[in-house]
């Protein structure tokens, strides 16, 4: 069974300041992860993904993530805040069982502070 | 690139009615839907698997007979809450798998009074 942890549900920084949400993972097979970003009242766009190719993907907006097997993790970050990114980050784990099934971690809310 | 429309974006109605959610891909054929509730500031909970011209896979402690689902086409997936009560309001998204890939409709703001 796969499962996705995000630490820290709220995270703010400054415009122009380092963003880094932390994402760890568990997966008995290899995975397929995946960052999501969410603005308010509408679905999850896709930010970046890894799928056993380039550890260091890099995504839309300037985002980037790096997949890191003996840490089990895929942080997301980007160099600079901007205050449109300000959103809902939600980072995920896929895993093909005969069919692919995502399981989502409970997100992490950025604020960019002015 | 792959677009998934789902509809409507908001409906309130009243309890004991019914609500029937679309979740379309414009653009491509999907075999699998999936339908996901999200309560305010929580992640994504997967309902269930929509599969085109089979029954759908529910989740554990998902009432399939609350949430009806009916994937009768390749670009098709339906959700019906039926007789809504006030604590099935929430955010309703679909999503299509395309390669892998999950591609998601805008959600659709249930409330119910």
């Amino acid at each position: 069974a796969q499962s996705v942890t995000q630490l820290g549900s709220h995270v703010s920084v400054s415009e122009g300041a380092l963003v880094l949400l932390r994402c760890n993972y568990s997966s008995s097979v290899p995975p397929y992860l995946f960052w999501y970003v969410q603005y308010p009242n509408q679905g999850l766009q896709l930010l970046l993904k890894y799928t056993s190719a380039a550890t260091l993907v890099k995504g839309i907006n300037g985002f980037e993530a790096e997949f890191k097997k003996s840490e089990t993790s895929f942080h997301l970050t980007k160099p600079s805040a901007h205050m449109s990114d300000a959103a809902e980050y939600f980072c995920a784990v896929s895993v093909n069982t005969g069919g692919f099934k995502t399981i989502f971690g409970a997100g992490t809310r950025l604020f960019v502070k002015a | 690139g792959a677009v998934v429309s789902q509809h409507p974006s908001w409906v309130i109605c009243k309890s004991g009615t019914s609500v029937k959610i679309e979740c379309r891909s414009l653009d491509f054929q999907a075999t699998t839907m999936f339908w996901y509730r999200q309560f305010p500031k929580q992640s994504l909970m997967l309902m269930a698997t929509s599969n085109e011209g089979s029954k759908a896979t529910y989740e554990q402690g998902v009432e399939k007979d609350k949430f009806l689902i009916n994937h009768a086409s390749l670009t098709l997936s339906t959700l019906t809450v039926t007789s809504a009560h006030p604590e099935d309001s929430s955010f309703y998204i679909c999503s299509a798998s395309r390669q892998g890939l999950l591609h998601f409709g805008n959600g659709t703001r249930l409330t119910v009074t």
